[in-house]
């Protein structure tokens, strides 16, 4: 199996920057996803990252190393409906399932 | 927009009952998953098919048996329930190409007595 690390909780004031990290130990990489889980739902996909670097979408940017077997999650401008779980999953060569963390719990206060 | 449904989505029912919670997509995709997921806690793979007539085990060992007759339909049953077994169940679908990333039904929230 792979090892995934995420935070279990973390707490921001809405209008923030919040960092989520990852480390990941894998037998062969194909790529890392980032999923939101809000409370009671299914999780739903946010980013996913295959080459070093950051991928950016609005609010959300996800960052790779590789090299290092590590990614994080930015949430920038945060709003109250940010706050969830946070779910970061590895795929690795020549296969199509996902390894999931255990997620990070998100708390975004007024 | 991805259509993946899941039934019943509320389920209480008795120790040793036989059960089958169902799972559709309108996708057309080939891979399907279902994962075990209790509160607070991570998702676990129990099983997964590549294709039609193609099933296998996930990661967690899990009582529960699968089949994939048709592209659309991916059926989880537990012969014989066990209060062991309540947990919440999700059933993804990943896309046949680019990222392949997964898609999510609403998941089936099931309490054995």
């Amino acid at each position: 199996g792979q090892n995934i690390d995420q935070p279990t909780e973390m707490t921001a004031t809405e209008g923030a920057i919040v960092q989520i990290n990852c480390t990941y130990q894998t037998s062969g990489f194909n790529g890392l996803f980032w999923y939101q889980q809000h409370a009671g739902e299914a999780p739903t996909f946010l980013s996913y990252n295959v080459l070093d670097g950051l991928e950016e979408k609005g609010r959300f940017s996800s960052f790779l190393s590789r090299s290092k077997g590590y990614s994080y999650l930015l949430l920038k401008e945060l709003q109250m409906k940010d706050s969830a779980s946070y779910l970061c999953a590895v795929r690795v060569s020549n296969d199509y399932k996902l390894s999931f963390g255990a997620g990070t719990t998100v708390t975004v206060r007024a | 927009e991805a259509d993946i449904y899941q039934t019943p989505r509320y389920l209480v029912i008795g120790t040793g009952k036989k059960i089958t919670l169902e799972c559709s997509q309108t996708m057309g995709h080939d891979k399907m998953y279902w994962y075990q997921q209790d509160p607070g806690m991570e998702l676990h793979l129990i099983h997964y098919s590549y294709g039609v007539n193609s099933t296998e085990k996930g990661d967690l060992s899990s009582e529960s048996t699968v089949s994939r007759i048709r592209t659309e339909h991916f059926p989880l049953t537990l012969e014989s329930a066990r209060p062991s077994h309540t947990s919440q169940y999700l059933c993804a679908s990943s896309a046949n190409g680019g990222l392949y990333e997964q898609y999510f039904g609403p998941g089936t929230r099931l309490t054995v007595t």
